[in-house]
């Protein structure tokens, strides 16, 4: 069974600063991986996607994240923070069959200014 | 274009009760899903649907039934309300092909 696993729970940095949210997955193909950000009371919004080719995608809201295949990971980065960026973030492998999303469990960031 | 939408926004029941959530999309996508979100487990997959008049289980389905009658309506369904169902609801939906799912804003439930 696939799963993903978002190692920091919680994340505070400055505004201004390089952020890096961690995401390690377990899948038995190539995978679809997704960064959806959620702020409080708020829905899903897409960050980005890998879905093949490049290893570096970039998303919205200048973030950009890098798919290891050999670490089986899929962080997510961004050069410097706003205090905007304040939310939780979630990691998701996508399964070619159902077309179904498994989560991490989330990281929360939090923006100091 | 209203993308997917939710009905209710709120709603508190009490243990044994019943009630239907309802999740609408208008971009003519085949999949469907819901999913509840827990504290701390991020969310997970309770029933999906690939297609008209088709549902299936996800990992979490117990206590909860769907129903796809219509391409754009995906109905869950609470028979009998039981407090450990307290969370927040999204629907979600995709077209074929390797493309992200769309989320809708979210039902938050409580079971008293």
């Amino acid at each position: 069974a696939q799963s993903v696993t978002q190692p920091d729970i919680h994340i505070t940095v400055s505004e201004g600063a390089s952020l890096e949210l961690r995401c390690n997955y377990s899948y038995g193909a190539t995978p679809y991986l997704f960064w959806y950000v959620q702020s409080p009371g708020q829905g899903l919004q897409l960050l980005l996607k890998y879905f093949s080719g490049d290893t570096l995608v970039q998303g919205i809201k200048g973030f950009e994240a890098e798919f290891k295949r050999s670490q089986s990971s899929f962080n997510l980065r961004k050069p410097s923070v706003h205090w905007s960026d304040a939310a939780e973030y979630f990691c998701a492998v996508g399964d070619t069959g159902r077309r179904a999303l498994t989560f991490g469990s989330g990281t929360r960031l939090q923006v100091q200014p | 274009n209203a993308g997917v939408t939710q009905t209710p926004k709120f709603r508190v029941l009490k243990t044994g009760q019943s009630m239907t959530l309802l999740c609408a999309q208008d971009m003519n996508h085949e999949y469907m899903y819901w999913y509840r979100q827990d504290p701390g487990m991020g969310l997970r997959l309770i029933h999906y649907s690939v297609g008209e008049g088709t549902t299936a289980k996800g990992e979490v389905p117990d206590g909860y039934n769907v129903s796809r009658l219509k391409k754009q309506n995906f109905l869950l369904g609470l028979e009998s309300a039981a407090p450990s169902q307290t969370s927040v609801y999204f629907c979600a939906s995709r077209p074929q092909g390797p493309r992200e799912q769309y989320f809708g804003p979210g039902t938050r439930l409580t079971v008293t």
